[in-house]
């Protein structure tokens, strides 16, 4: 079974800056690419970043682009998002979600999420 | 950049009810669509890829057909399990978008 467990949420003030992880496991992480979706409280869902599954593509929003930097450390099972000059307005949760293949490119969808872990942006 | 449009926001319907929900892109996807269900206080499960596959697990009740530019996601009975949040996402390009979503309420 797909597990997905993020970590790393909490309060963070204006300008911060946060480290996200997701521990993967039940499924051979290096065989997938995988993703951050986050979900502002009572609103959509909006796609941060994907990676593939070597970590050397990656794509980011056009809203972190600079500022958020997804990583992976295959030997640790393991999906990372820094995030820094953070803004109220990225104040959601953020969830690790797994791919249905090993590339990030176009026909891709997210097979399994995570619960998400809340990033809350004030002072 | 992609723009998904979901219609409507949000509905209501009581157990056994057709509903149908529809997701209208800027500019063609082709059937690069997916849908996702979202239960209250849940993260969002996938439901349908490429515009009309039944996900692994997902049960029949669940229809989707289109491409290019409008498609649309029917659940042809609703159940209890059903009342939830449904998003389209769009994968032509590597960068998703999401519709705004579709509540469906009991009435």
């Amino acid at each position: 079974e797909v597990q997905l467990l993020e970590s790393g949420g909490g309060l963070v003030q204006p300008g911060g800056s946060r480290r996200l992880s997701c521990a993967a496991s039940g499924f051979t992480f290096n065989d997938y690419a995988m993703a951050w979706v986050r979900q502002a409280p009572g609103k959509g869902l909006e796609w941060v970043s994907s990676i593939s599954g070597f970590g050397d593509i990656s794509y980011y929003a056009d809203s972190v682009m600079g500022r958020f930097t997804i990583s992976r450390d295959n030997s640790k099972t393991s999906l990372y998002l820094q995030m820094s000059g953070l803004r109220p307005d990225d104040t959601a949760v953020y969830y690790c979600v797994k791919l249905d293949a090993f590339g990030n490119g176009p026909q891709t969808w997210g097979d399994s999420w995570g619960q998400g872990t809340l990033v809350t942006v004030s002072s | 950049d992609f723009q998904m449009t979901q219609s409507p926001s949000s509905l209501s319907a009581s157990v056994g009810d057709r509903v149908t929900i529809t997701c209208r892109a800027s500019q063609s996807v082709r059937s690069s669509l997916n849908w996702y269900r979202q239960k209250p206080g849940q993260a969002p499960s996938l439901l349908i890829t490429r515009g009309s596959t039944l996900h692994t697990g997902v049960p029949s009740r669940f229809t989707a057909s289109g491409s290019g530019t409008y498609f649309t996601l029917t659940i042809t009975s609703v159940q209890p399990d059903d009342f939830a949040t449904y998003y389209c996402q769009q994968s032509t390009s590597p960068k998703w978008t999401f519709g705004q979503g579709t509540k469906v309420e009991v009435k």
